[in-house]
């Protein structure tokens, strides 16, 4: 099925423990982002890529890792996760075409708990 | 820092009722604005896209309209139904990156 799928939707983690939420889009859109959303905070953008093997830091980078080997994968690991880190997480992607960015879409989102 | 608001939090109005979602944002060299929509424990649904050069998009009952000079974007929703309740989010593109930024939503209930 065409679109962008996140796994697992939900996990339940230790405390120093490391996770990876995967993210796959089947689009081939240039550009992934990662978003956490917290009460209070709204989305805010944890890391993006704007092309395989290039990656930068959005505005809440700390405790997170991103790698982008592939152009449909974009794969979030927390090295050690804490409780901070509990939220909802959520994979986008979008697309340039004669320099005029297309409509972003997301994923289904995937509920991270760190107890 | 571009910054996004969307005010009130929350709005609650009798089914059948026009309504007006308002947006604004600080930094009016933006690329593109979107509207999305996002139902309980879901994800987010794009529901219009405003390139920087429109001044407006429609889909169906919806009217997004963009107001760059001002900072500002409304989502007109027509005959309005129990169904569209769910929290209406809208977010911009503010350079070549594509990263959005969002304004923390507005939280609709549209009463039978």
């Amino acid at each position: 099925d065409a679109g962008i799928t996140q796994s697992p939707r939900y996990k339940i983690t230790e405390t120093g423990r490391q996770v990876t939420l995967m993210c796959h889009q089947t689009w081939s859109h240039s550009y992934m982002f990662w978003y956490r959303q917290d009460l209070g905070h709204g989305l805010r953008l944890i890391y993006y890529s704007a092309a395989a093997d290039i990656t930068d830091k959005g505005e809440v980078p700390d405790g997170y890792v991103v790698s982008r080997s592939k152009t449909e994968n974009f794969p979030l690991t927390l090295e050690s996760a804490t409780r901070s880190q509990t939220s909802v997480y959520f994979c986008a992607s979008s697309d340039q075409t004669g320099g005029r960015n297309t409509e972003a879409f997301f994923g289904q989102g995937t509920r991270l708990t760190v107890v | 820092k571009q910054e996004v608001t969307q005010i009130p939090a929350a709005l609650s109005v009798p089914e059948g009722e026009n309504l007006v979602l308002n947006c604004s944002f600080t930094d009016s060299a933006i690329y593109n604005l979107q509207w999305f929509r996002q139902d309980p424990g879901k994800g987010l649904t794009s529901l219009l896209l405003i390139q920087s050069s429109q001044r407006e998009q429609t889909s169906g009952r919806l009217n997004a309209s963009l107001d760059k000079s001002s900072g500002r974007s409304t989502l007109y929703i027509a005959a309005s139904q129990p169904g569209d309740s769910a929290t209406y989010l809208c977010a911009v593109v503010a350079g070549a990156n594509s990263k959005l930024t969002f304004g923390k939503g507005i939280t609709l209930s549209v009463r039978p």
